[in-house]
């Protein structure tokens, strides 16, 4: 079975410009997660969807950071203006549903705003 | 707020020892407590989940354990080895969302 795909791997970009990821998880995967991990910490959760529909995004700052799922499969996430504290490692991860269901995790697009 | 800590930051050991790596969460009202392991440049795998009602989960040269009344896992590695060196962290499942809340991670590295 193929894993969680993400792209692009790598992107550069300067302050105020706008960047999107895209992700496509594991096949019949309900529930799809981004998160942000900034260098020497944890990943910390953005956004959680359940098909479609927004399960959660208290963490999202929703001024800048925008994220879909359309038809309830693949995401993206897009920033719009960057900071430079935007740098970081952006996963995504799905999982069959959320009642203790185990979490698969993409390679994740390592950000870099200069 | 739930808050996960591990220590230590890092680690360095020599190949053949065994070792622990901790966790510790501030709420005990957890679904359950996994362990991921993250190389560098890549996502993390997943290496052992522990439901709360489990004491420990054993994977190969892993095992890990949980007490859930004390806020506390520990991950050990037997006969560590140089592919074991990674970055791991530990998370914790919790909310009406089953959402995981990660510690900062313990990087591990086994010298040859």
């Amino acid at each position: 079975e193929a894993g969680v795909a993400q792209s692009p791997r790598y992107k550069i970009i300067e302050k105020r410009q706008s960047v999107a990821f895209w992700c496509n998880p594991i096949s019949g995967h309900a529930t799809l997660y981004w998160y942000q991990q900034i260098l020497g910490q944890g990943p910390k959760l953005l956004i959680q969807f359940q098909n479609n529909g927004v399960v959660d995004d208290s963490q999202l700052p929703k001024d800048r950071f925008s994220a879909e799922r359309l038809k309830g499969v693949d995401s993206t996430l897009k920033i719009q203006p960057a900071k430079l504290e935007d740098s970081a490692v952006y996963l995504c991860a799905s999982s069959r549903g959320t009642v203790l269901h185990e979490q698969y995790f993409g390679p994740g697009t390592r950000l870099t705003v200069t | 707020k739930q808050e996960v800590t591990q220590i230590p930051a890092a680690l360095s050991v020599p190949e053949g020892e065994n070792l622990v790596l901790n966790c510790s969460f501030t709420d005990s009202a957890i679904y359950n407590l996994q362990w991921f392991r993250q190389d560098p440049g890549k996502g993390l795998t997943s290496l052992l989940l522990i439901q709360s009602s489990q004491r420990e989960q054993t994977s190969g040269r892993l095992n890990a354990s949980l007490d859930k009344s004390s806020g506390r896992s520990t991950l050990y590695i037997a006969a560590s080895q140089p592919g074991d060196s990674a970055t791991y962290l530990c998370a914790v499942m919790e909310g009406s969302a089953r959402q995981l809340t990660f510690g900062s991670g313990t990087q591990l590295t086994v010298l040859p």
